[in-house]
């Protein structure tokens, strides 16, 4: 069965340094998204990718974050300067027109 | 407020029990979701839907559009089901899905 695939399964970062999380959705699925859980508490939407474009973002993801589909099958987060408080479980996932979403297995980012 | 809440947070059951899930929402919505996240943190998607009921094997679930609520039922419970199952809420199509704090469920055998 087709997955969403996630890398690394943890990174580990020192506080103001740029981190890529990586992902590659499932392969002719339209959207696409990154939420995040901190530990213990519930998972929060980052934003939502459509067409080559952000189509949603929340007050979470500021100027230090920012996504890419840059070959048609990866799709990455970037985190610029990491603050401790990005320290989470990142999630990636995506879907097609009228599906659920499919989650890839998600990225520990610690940030020391 | 939380645009979505789940009850109850905790809930403990025997094997074989029928268990219900509940979820209230307050904002319009275009597609509720119910999720599964197991103890090793992966997610899994079990519904996703806009009126009606689903069932797919000992899963059951329902929403009241008008009533802004939604429930899951897991009938003949097995330890296997102990999880964490998350209602979530797409305000509109495709983009924004509102996780709730979920409902973590522990069937003792």
């Amino acid at each position: 069965e087709p997955e969403v695939t996630q890398t690394p399964s943890h990174q580990v970062t020192q506080m103001g340094q740029e981190v890529i999380l990586r992902c590659v959705p499932i392969s002719n699925h339209l959207y696409f998204y990154w939420y995040r859980q901190i530990l213990g508490q519930k998972v929060e939407f980052l934003v939502s990718f459509y067409n080559n474009e952000i189509s949603e973002k929340s007050e979470i993801f500021d100027d230090q974050f920012s996504v890419e589909r840059p070959d048609g099958s990866n799709f990455t987060l970037k985190i610029r300067s990491t603050k401790l408080e990005d320290s989470a479980m990142y999630f990636c996932a995506s879907r097609d027109t009228g599906t659920v979403l499919y989650f890839g297995a998600g990225t520990r980012l610690s940030v020391l | 407020k939380n645009e979505v809440e789940q009850s109850p947070q905790n809930l403990t059951a025997q094997e074989g029990e029928f268990i219900t899930i509940n979820c209230s929402y307050s904002v319009g919505i275009s597609a509720l979701h119910w999720l599964q996240q197991h103890p090793g943190g992966g997610i899994v998607s079990l519904f996703m839907l806009s009126s009606g009921k689903k069932k797919h094997g000992r899963l059951i679930a329902t929403i009241n559009i008008q009533e802004k609520h939604s429930s899951l039922h897991i009938t003949a419970s097995h330890p296997r089901d102990s999880a964490v199952y998350i209602c979530a809420v797409e305000k509109t199509s495709y983009d924004k899905v509102i996780f709730g704090p979920g409902t973590s469920l522990s069937v003792i055998p």
